[in-house]
């Protein structure tokens, strides 16, 4: 079974310019996850996705956006960037969110680099 | 406000003892609560999740128990390996917003 997978693995932007960020979350798991990573800092929720709905919304300003598909994989998009968005953006999945028993699975991460 | 702490943040340790990591939370009313582990730069593994009903589950040398009325989880880990070394995470699913929260971590260093 293939795990979620994000990319790109690495993005360089510059300040000003905008990001987009992908996750494909593994099958048959229709809720997606995005979290924030700055060096030195906890796992910031984002956002939350669920068979194509935002659910849910953590504490960022509305640069920061994002959609679901139909297939359920998920974009995260991050406009005007700032030198602070540096961090790893970690996309996590699960199944549907009516049945709380399961796990989160996470993808790997991509590295966003505002210079 | 929903909140999770771990402690210690360090803890570094001689290969083979056995230890605990403790993770606290504000608000009893929770779904689960899940264990990980992260290498540096890396995403997140899951280790253990135990639903709001259970007192524990366990996994090879890694046990988690779970006391929701404290608001208190600990993860045990026995026979300590240079290769458990690593950043270990508590996230708890509070019923309020269900999304997951999650401590700030230990970091975790086993020393051969």
């Amino acid at each position: 079974e293939a795990g979620v997978t994000q990319s790109p693995t690495h993005l360089i932007k510059t300040r000003g310019q905008q990001a987009t960020l992908r996750c494909s979350p593994i099958s048959g798991h229709t809720s997606v996850y995005w979290y924030q990573q700055a060096l030195g800092l906890g796992l910031q929720f984002l956002l939350w996705y669920d068979e194509g709905e935002e659910r849910n919304r953590g504490n960022f300003p509305p640069r920061f956006s994002g959609r679901q598909f139909p297939n359920y994989s998920s974009e995260l998009n991050v406009n005007a960037l700032e030198l602070e968005d540096s961090a790893l953006y970690l996309c996590a999945s699960s199944p549907p969110y009516r049945g709380r028993e399961s796990p989160l699975h996470f993808g790997n991460g991509t590295r966003l680099t505002v210079t | 406000k929903q909140e999770v702490t771990q402690i210690p943040a360090a803890l570094s340790v001689p290969e083979g003892e056995n230890l605990v990591l403790n993770c606290s939370f504000t608000d009893s009313a929770i779904y689960n609560l899940q264990w990980f582990r992260q290498d540096p730069g890396k995403g997140l593994t899951s280790l253990l999740l135990i639903q709001s009903s259970q007192r524990e589950q366990t996994s090879g040398r890694l046990n988690a128990s779970l006391d929701k009325s404290s608001g208190r989880s600990t993860l045990y880990i026995a026979a300590s390996q240079p290769g458990d070394s690593a950043t270990y995470l508590c996230a708890v699913c509070f019923n309020y917003g269900q999304n997951f929260v999650f401590g700030p971590g230990t970091r975790l260093s086993v020393l051969p």
